[in-house]
C-alpha cells in the first residue's frame, strides 16, 4: 500500500528566503503525486502535480517540485518566499486505487 | 457556482444525534469524494462516487457512516449516532473522471466543520 511522509509538521522560514518542504512517498509500483495547498478556512488547491514524463514540474505561484524516483522524493520548492505563501501544504500519491495525503506541514513566512 | 459547494460550514451537535452534510459537486464531474480532516492530519479518504454508485467505500469508519448520490451529481453522507470522535472538517471533491488516473485533478470544497459536543 502506498504512503506520504512529509518531514516537518512545521516550517519558518523568512520573507524572500527559499522554501523547501519534503515529501517522501512509499509506492511498489510509480506513482502519480501531488501537491495541495490549504489558506485558512478553505479548501484545498492543486499546486502542481506529476504523472510521467519530465521530472522537474512547475506549478502555481512560483513553486516547483522534482520527482526523484532513487530517492522516492518529490519536494516542493519556491527560490523566494512571499507572505502570501503562509499556509498548509499537503503531499499526496496515487497509484491508480486511491489518493492518499500526507499529514501535512504549515509553512510560516516571517517579515 | 463554479465551484464545489459544502454545506452546512458548520455544524454542532449533541453527541448521539444524526447529521447530514451535503456536497455540490462542479456541474459535469462524474466522479466525488468525501475526505475527512480531523485537526493537524491530513484528508482522510471515506468514499468514491462514480455516476451515482459508491464504487469505493473502503474509508468508511464504520456502519454509522452512509453516503448516497442518487442522481449523480449532489452527494449526502450522514452520521448516525455521532459521537465525539467524529468531530473534524468533512471535506468533499470532485472531478471530471477518476482523479486516481491522473490526467485531472480534484477540486475541493471549502469543507463542513462538525463539532460533536
Amino acid at each position: 500500500a502506498q504512503s506520504v511522509t512529509q518531514l516537518g509538521s512545521h516550517v519558518s522560514v523568512s520573507e524572500g528566503a527559499l522554501v523547501l518542504l519534503r515529501c517522501n512517498y512509499s509506492s511498489s509500483v510509480p506513482p502519480y503525486l501531488f501537491w495541495y495547498v490549504q489558506y485558512p478556512n478553505q479548501g484545498l488547491q492543486l499546486l502542481l502535480k506529476y504523472t510521467t514524463g519530465a521530472t522537474l514540474v512547475k506549478g502555481i505561484n512560483g513553486f516547483e517540485a522534482e520527482f526523484k524516483k532513487s530517492e522516492t522524493s518529490f519536494h516542493l520548492t519556491k527560490p523566494s518566499a512571499h507572505m502570501s505563501d503562509a499556509a498548509e501544504y499537503f503531499c499526496a500519491v496515487t497509484t491508480y486505487d486511491k489518493v492518499i495525503f500526507g499529514p501535512g506541514t504549515s509553512l510560516s513566512v516571517i517579515p | 457556482g463554479a465551484g464545489v459547494s459544502q454545506t452546512p460550514s458548520n455544524k454542532v451537535t449533541e453527541k448521539g444525534k444524526y447529521v447530514e452534510l451535503r456536497c455540490d459537486p462542479i456541474s459535469g464531474h462524474t466522479a466525488l469524494y468525501w475526505y475527512r480532516q480531523s485537526l493537524g492530519q491530513g484528508p482522510e479518504f471515506l468514499i468514491y462516487f462514480q455516476g451515482t454508485g459508491a464504487a469505493d467505500d473502503s474509508g468508511l469508519p464504520n456502519d454509522r457512516f452512509f453516503a448516497v448520490r442518487p442522481e449523480g451529481s449532489v452527494s449526502t453522507l450522514k452520521i448516525q449516532r455521532t459521537e465525539r470522535g467524529d468531530s473534524a472538517v468533512y471535506l468533499c471533491a470532485s472531478s471530471p473522471t477518476r482523479w486516481e488516473e491522473g490526467a485531472t485533478e480534484a477540486f475541493f470544497g471549502q469543507g463542513t466543520r462538525l463539532t460533536v459536543v
